[in-house]
């Protein structure tokens, strides 16, 4: 079965500073991968997304997100976080059945202090 | 194209009453996902369509639960008897359907059943 495990319910981190929110994930087959955003009550935002070819993907509001297939991981960053990156953060695979259904982690929250 | 809408954003119910959601997606968008999500957890595939025709349920979807996208341009989502266990935000995404499509989610309808 496909999963997403994102190993850490909060990350704290200081304005300025860079910033690191952890995946890992579980597939048959290439994965496509995927990072978005949510602000309370708010839906969805897409960050980025990788499904082949150079291992760093850049996104949007300044985030990457590195795939690494020996260690089956797809962590996000950012160089300089911002007290406004503030929010939750989910990483996501997509279902290579037929459909592409999103398969979620369960949520990392990030806090920005100034 | 103002992305995807949702109505209404916010539904407070009685244990046992009928609800109905709706989902515009982006236009010209043929596939529509709608994923359910609890407090503190990640969004859970609930079922999709690909233009009008309803192409996987999940085993989340209760009998009591019918989706709907007669034109294949918006979909509703009806929830019967609904219960206190029903109460989530329901997000509803659309995509365009090709291979390395990304979903692009709305702003959510948040559901209480008292």
């Amino acid at each position: 079965a496909q999963s997403v495990a994102q190993p850490e319910d909060q990350v704290n981190v200081a304005e300025g500073n860079p910033l690191t929110v952890k995946c890992t994930y579980s597939v048959s087959g290439n994965p496509y991968l995927f990072w978005y955003v949510q602000y309370p009550n708010r839906g969805l935002q897409f960050l980025l997304k990788y499904i082949t070819g150079d291992n760093l993907v850049k996104g949007s509001y300044g985030f990457e997100a590195e795939f690494n297939k020996s260690q089956t991981s797809f962590h996000l960053k950012k160089p300089s976080a911002l007290v406004s990156d503030s929010a939750l953060y989910f990483c996501a695979v997509r279902d290579t059945n037929q459909g592409g259904k999103l398969i979620f982690g369960q949520g990392t929250e990030l806090s920005v202090k100034p | 194209d103002t992305g995807v809408s949702q109505n209404p954003r916010h539904k407070i119910t009685k244990r046992g009453q009928n609800v109905t959601f709706r989902c515009d997606p982006i236009s010209e968008h043929n596939r529509l996902y709608w994923y359910r999500q609890t407090l503190g957890q990640g969004p859970e595939f609930l079922t999709y369509f690909q233009n009008e025709a309803q192409l996987e349920k999940s085993r989340l979807l209760s009998d009591r639960f019918s989706a709907e996208r007669p034109k294949g341009s918006f979909s509703t989502l009806e929830i019967q008897r609904t219960e206190q266990g029903d109460s989530a935000m329901y997000l509803c995404a659309s995509s365009s359907g090709q291979s390395q499509e990304t979903q692009y989610f709305g702003p959510g309808t948040r559901l209480l059943v008292l």
